[in-house]
C-alpha cells in the first residue's frame, strides 16, 4: 500500500540553527513528492517537488529537500531558521497512475524559539 | 499566480439545512480540482476529484448525494453540503491544477460549523 510517513509531531529547533522536517514514503514505482506548509488561518502553500532529476531540490522561502531513493526519504531542510518559520508542514506523494491526487503525511508541526 | 479562492471562509448553519461552498481559481483555468476535508491537528483527507464538465470521483466512504460536488466551469467548483448535521463541521479545503501541473495550489479554506 502506498503511504507516507512524518514520524515527528513537532520539531523545536532554535532560530539561526538548521533544521530538518522528515518524510518517509512507500509507493510502487517512481514517486512524486511534494511538500507543502499550512500557516495558521492561512491556505495550505506549495514548497517544492521532487519530480526527476537532481535528488536536491530547492524551493520556496530558503527550503530545500533532498530525495533519496535507498531510503525512500524526501526530508526538508533549511540551513538556519527564521522564527517565520514556524508552521505546520506535510509531505504527500502523489497516487501512481491517479489523476495527481496526493497521499498526505500526517503533518509536523515546526516551532522556531527566537 | 495560481490564486486559489474559497468562499465564505467561514459558515454556521442549523442542523438539516444544506450550504454551498464555491472555490475559485483566479488566475489560471483548473482542468482538475480536489475536495478536502481537515480535522482539528490532522492531516488531509481527499474527499473527492473532479474535472471540469466531469462528474466527481469520491474516495471510498465520502457520501455523494451529501457532499455535491460541480466543476462547472475552469475556473469554479462548488461543494453542497446537504441536509448538514453537527458532524459535518469541519475545515473544507479545496485545491486545484491546471493541465500540467503537478502540484496542486490550495484556497484558504471554509469552516463550517452545523448547530
Amino acid at each position: 500500500a502506498q503511504s507516507v510517513a512524518q514520524p515527528e509531531d513537532q520539531v523545536n529547533v532554535a532560530e539561526g540553527n538548521p533544521l530538518t522536517v522528515k518524510c518517509t514514503y512507500s509507493v510502487s514505482g517512481n514517486p512524486y513528492l511534494f511538500w507543502y506548509v499550512q500557516y495558521p488561518n492561512r491556505g495550505l502553500q506549495f514548497l517544492l517537488k521532487y519530480i526527476t532529476g537532481d535528488n536536491l531540490v530547492k524551493g520556496s522561502y530558503g527550503f530545500e529537500a533532498e530525495f533519496n531513493k535507498s531510503q525512500t526519504s524526501f526530508h526538508l531542510k533549511k540551513p538556519s531558521a527564521l522564527v517565520s518559520d514556524s508552521a505546520l508542514y506535510f509531505c504527500a506523494v502523489r497516487y501512481m497512475d491517479s489523476n495527481y491526487q496526493l497521499i498526505w503525511g500526517a503533518g509536523t508541526k515546526l516551532i522556531i524559539k527566537p | 499566480g495560481a490564486v486559489v479562492s474559497q468562499h465564505p471562509s467561514w459558515v454556521i448553519c442549523k442542523s438539516g439545512t444544506s450550504v454551498k461552498i464555491e472555490c475559485r481559481s483566479l488566475d489560471f483555468q483548473a482542468t482538475t480540482m480536489f475536495w478536502y476535508r481537515q480535522f482539528p491537528k490532522q492531516s488531509l483527507m481527499l474527499m473527492a476529484t473532479s474535472n471540469e464538465g466531469s462528474k466527481a470521483t469520491y474516495e471510498q466512504g465520502v457520501e455523494k448525494d451529501k457532499f455535491l460536488i460541480n466543476h462547472a466551469s475552469l475556473t469554479l467548483s462548488t461543494l453542497t453540503v446537504t441536509s448538514a448535521h453537527p458532524e459535518d463541521s469541519s475545515f473544507y479545503i479545496c485545491s486545484a491544477r491546471w493541465s500540467g501541473s503537478y502540484e496542486q495550489y490550495f484556497g484558504p479554506g471554509t469552516r463550517l460549523t452545523v448547530t
